[in-house]
């Protein structure tokens, strides 16, 4: 079955230092791919998405993500952390065009 | 624009009690999803729609029923709640094929007693 795994659970990161979460998706064909951002009480907001093309997909508020086929991870980086990105991190994936299947999601602390 | 818009937002039920949350969203989108999510497992798919008139079980629909009878809406409806059944649902819609991209409303905060 399709499934989108994030390992790290809670991450805590100082502010102004570098961020990589990650993300790994199974299944045989490469999926439409996701990074969505949750503030609490919030729904959720796109970052980015990886359709084709560019490994390399550039997001809003600083983030970037990198697809690699081999390793079937799509991770979340940013350079310089602010304390207003503590949030909870998704990774989602799109299977066969209809159906959206979700990581467990990533706490992010962003330490002063 | 308001997007996706989910009614209620919070609402508690005792036990056997059935309600139904309301999904609409004012951009013509094709596909709408119900989700729920729990702490520590993410989103897990419900039920969704891939058009006025349809649906489709996802991943956890036993207890649920959805309607579709209006493109722009999307109901959940639950007849006889269960504690288990405590969560926070999120409706979630996208243009269709092409796109992916899915658009969230606030949530809505179920609590069954």
């Amino acid at each position: 079955a399709q499934s989108v795994t994030q390992p790290d659970i809670h991450i805590t990161v100082s502010e102004g230092a570098s961020l990589e979460l990650r993300c790994n998706y199974s299944y045989g064909a490469t999926p439409y791919l996701f990074w969505y951002v949750q503030s609490p009480g919030q729904g959720l907001q796109l970052l980015l998405k990886y359709f084709s093309g560019d490994t390399l997909v550039q997001g809003i508020k600083g983030f970037e993500a990198e697809f690699k086929r081999s390793q079937s991870s799509f991770n979340l980086r940013k350079p310089s952390v602010h304390w207003s990105d503590a949030a909870e991190y998704f990774c989602a994936a799109l299977y066969n065009f209809n159906k959206f299947y979700f990581g467990s999601g990533t706490k992010l602390n962003v330490k002063p | 624009n308001a997007g996706v818009t989910q009614t209620p937002k919070f609402r508690v039920l005792k036990t056997g009690q059935s309600m139904t949350l309301l999904c609409a969203q004012d951009m013509n989108h094709e596909y709408m999803y119900w989700y729920r999510q729990d702490p520590g497992m993410g989103l897990r798919l419900i039920h969704y729609s891939v058009g006025e008139g349809t649906t489709a079980k996802g991943e956890v629909p036993d207890g649920y029923n959805v309607s579709r009878l209006k493109k722009q809406n999307f109901l959940l409806g639950l007849e006889s709640a269960a504690p288990s059944q405590t969560s926070v649902y999120f409706c979630a819609s996208s243009r269709g094929r092409d796109t992916g991209e899915l658009f969230f409303g606030e949530g809505s905060r179920l609590t069954v007693l």
